[in-house]
């Protein structure tokens, strides 16, 4: 069985401080890894997947397979990346994703 | 070009009830897939449709179905309904299985 784990459910950093929403996971095989977005009052979107190693709105993720992880990281946090994140997981040939519970990141100005 | 596009965007219902969810997914997207999202489990995939065929089912109990026709448009179907039911419902579809759209969602309350 999957297992995705978001210890923090709620994190708060300043404005111009870097920030770092853990992900870890749980699973033998090759996983895909997602970071999905949900920003007040819209719907969940996609921010990243770690396939396409893209850097979305200044974030980056790297997959450690080592440690089973995949944090989300950006270097100076803006007050507009206040939302809810979550990290997800799909298993080789699976048609699903499995969800962690999601980080509340609040940015302070 | 229009996301996926869900119906209606709230429902209330009353215990014992059915109701049906629907879901359009993006022009040429031929999976649907559909969750559901609460404060206490988070998100929970129910199941999968691809090409009218059920892929995949989650852990949820025989009162929730689905199915897909054949413009890939989806709907849900929960039977004889339960307070715990509440819940948002989400919709996603996909043309490749790496990236997943979602809907706004349909927010059904059980009374």
């Amino acid at each position: 069985a999957q297992r995705v784990t978001q210890p923090e459910k709620l994190l708060s950093v300043f404005k111009g401080a870097p920030v770092e929403l853990k992900c870890n996971y749980s699973y033998s095989g090759s996983p895909e890894l997602f970071w999905y977005v949900q920003y007040s009052r819209q719907r969940l979107q996609l921010l990243l997947r770690h396939i396409s190693r893209e850097s979305i709105k200044g974030f980056t993720a790297d997959l450690n397979k080592g440690e089973t992880s995949f944090h989300l990281k950006k270097p100076f946090a803006q007050e507009e990346d206040s939302a809810m994140y979550y990290c997800a997981l799909r298993a080789q040939g699976a048609q699903k994703l499995v969800f962690g519970q999601g980080t509340r990141l609040t940015i302070n100005p | 070009k229009a996301g996926v596009t869900q119906t209606p965007r709230y429902l209330i219902k009353t215990r014992g009830q059915q109701v049906t969810l629907s879901c359009s997914p993006i022009s040429g997207h031929r999976s649907v897939s559909w969750y559901q999202q609460t404060p206490g489990q988070g998100l929970q995939f129910l199941f999968e449709y691809f090409s009218e065929t059920q892929r995949n089912k989650g852990n949820f109990p025989g009162r929730f179905s689905g199915r897909q026709f054949s413009n890939s448009r989806s709907e849900m179907n929960v039977s004889t309904l339960e307070l715990g039911d509440s819940a948002l419902y989400l919709c996603a579809s996909s043309a490749d299985s790496y990236g997943y759209t979602f809907g706004s969602g349909t927010r059904l309350t059980v009374v």
